[in-house]
């Protein structure tokens, strides 16, 4: 059962429009939340988080909003230029004590930003 | 500064084979975790050591699968006798305490044929 869901595979933005990327969560007990980046072959790239105690944050042309009582996260970039075009995962950490803190992570969306 | 690193970054070995992937955390960081990446999946949590110590081994797929860390520092990743379901992007990464953010290697490629 997948905790954390990117129901978008894929998204195509046209360069300096706004890029929407939507997460979905399901364990009521996650409490941090991060987005990461990715390009091939290489690791994933820390963006931004947001702890449960905020429902906005943000960091130059990326922020993230939380919305608690429907379980969902969504990431904003603004303006979206073309070197943002890659893999964006959602992770999600929290829950019972015996799990510490390893990330959940969605599927991933890839993006691709139109020149 | 430094980031995490990994070694080797590809490995293609013999299905039957043992073998060791390599993670150096960033320095002073406590907490380590290993995740895989297999093809179209997302990343899945294998184990988490903080200090020396694995307080989470939860999500190693099956005994083949070991891992150590010494010094709080280095970790191993040991995979025996090889699988071709193993071939996957396996991650490392690090954070300062183990409550925060998790910073990530490149990956090792291992290829099982």
């Amino acid at each position: 059962d997948q905790q954390v869901k990117q129901n978008s595979p894929s998204l195509s933005v046209q360069e300096g429009r706004i890029s929407i990327l939507n997460c979905d969560y399901t364990n009521s007990m996650f409490d941090y939340f991060l987005w990461y980046k990715k390009y091939p072959a290489e690791g994933p790239t820390f963006l931004i988080s947001i702890s449960s105690i905020k429902d906005k944050n943000e960091d130059g042309r990326f922020t993230v909003f939380l919305n608690k009582s429907a379980k969902h996260l969504s990431l904003h970039i603004v303006p979206s230029q073309p070197g943002d075009s890659a893999v964006y995962f959602c992770a999600a950490s929290g829950g019972s004590s015996g799990s510490a803190r390893q990330l959940t992570f969605g599927s991933g969306t890839q993006l691709t930003v139109l020149p | 500064g430094a980031g995490v690193s990994q070694s080797p970054s590809n490995k293609v070995t013999e299905k039957g084979k043992d073998v060791e992937l390599r993670c150096d955390p960033i320095s002073g960081h406590t907490a380590l975790y290993w995740y895989r990446q297999s093809l179209g999946q997302g990343l899945e949590f294998l184990i988490y050591f903080q200090g020396n110590s694995a307080p989470d081994k939860s999500g190693l797929p099956s005994d083949r699968f070991s891992a150590e860390r010494t010094g709080g520092s280095v970790s191993t990743l040991t995979i025996q006798r090889t699988q071709q379901e193993d071939s996957a992007v396996y991650l490392c990464a690090s954070s300062p305490t183990g409550i925060d953010t998790q910073y990530f290697g490149p990956g090792t490629r291992l290829t099982v044929l």
